[in-house]
């Protein structure tokens, strides 16, 4: 099924493990957004990506590495979590620069 | 640098009341304005969208946002609301020269039945 899917769903991890986050889009759209949801904060901007082999820094990328290597895929990396990264993470993507973003369901993750 | 701000946390109203949620944005260009609903435990859906033309966009489930330039506002607005409007709605821009979308905090619309 087209679409964007995001996997695991649910994760909880330990304080310091590594813990990767995929996102997998099948509409070939150039532009890939990951976003933490937090009460009182809303939506806030990780790491977004142009194209494959390109990435920037949003409004909150300390803590987390992103990679594009392939244009469907845009995984995150927390490569060492803290409890401060419990959040619900979104990914979408968007097919031209003005265009609407689509989301995906979301992974809730727990750093215990 | 682009932003936004929407001022009602939280709104509680009636059913078949008139709604009205604020968005103002930051931006020294020209924007593209969004505004996207959650439903609980769902992920973010377009509501409605603003790249240019007519500055009052009508959005599906009866929605509709005016965009003002000079005051850098995007209200959303249903003149009357449905128990099942009941969602988190969030404000969005884009600034023309720009590549990433942001949003804003969020209000919380919850309908009394």
């Amino acid at each position: 099924d087209a679409g964007i899917t995001q996997s695991p769903r649910y994760k909880i991890t330990e304080t310091g493990r590594q813990v990767t986050l995929m996102c997998h889009q099948t509409w070939s759209h150039s532009y890939m957004f990951w976003y933490r949801q937090d009460l009182g904060h809303g939506l806030r901007l990780i790491y977004y990506s142009a194209a494959a082999d390109i990435t920037d820094k949003g409004e909150v990328p300390d803590g987390y590495v992103v990679s594009r290597s392939k244009t469907e895929n845009f995984p995150l990396t927390l490569e060492s979590a803290t409890r401060s990264q419990t959040s619900v993470y979104f990914c979408a993507s968007s097919e031209y620069l003005n265009t609407e973003a689509f989301f995906g369901q979301g992974t809730r993750l727990t750093v215990v | 640098a682009q932003s936004v701000s929407q001022h009602n946390h939280h709104v509680i109203l009636s059913e078949a009341a008139s709604l009205e949620l604020g968005c103002n944005y930051s931006y020294g260009g020209t924007v593209n304005l969004f505004w996207y609903v959650q439903y609980p435990g769902q992920h973010l859906q377009l509501l409605l969208k603003y790249f240019s033309g007519d500055p009052l966009v009508k959005g599906i489930k009866g929605f509709e946002a005016e965009f003002i330039k000079s005051k850098f506002s995007f209200n959303l607005r249903k003149p009357s609301v449905q128990w099942s409007d009941t969602a988190e709605y969030f404000c969005a821009v884009m600034g023309s020269s720009a590549s990433k979308i942001i949003f804003g905090s969020g209000t919380r619309l919850s309908i009394r039945p």
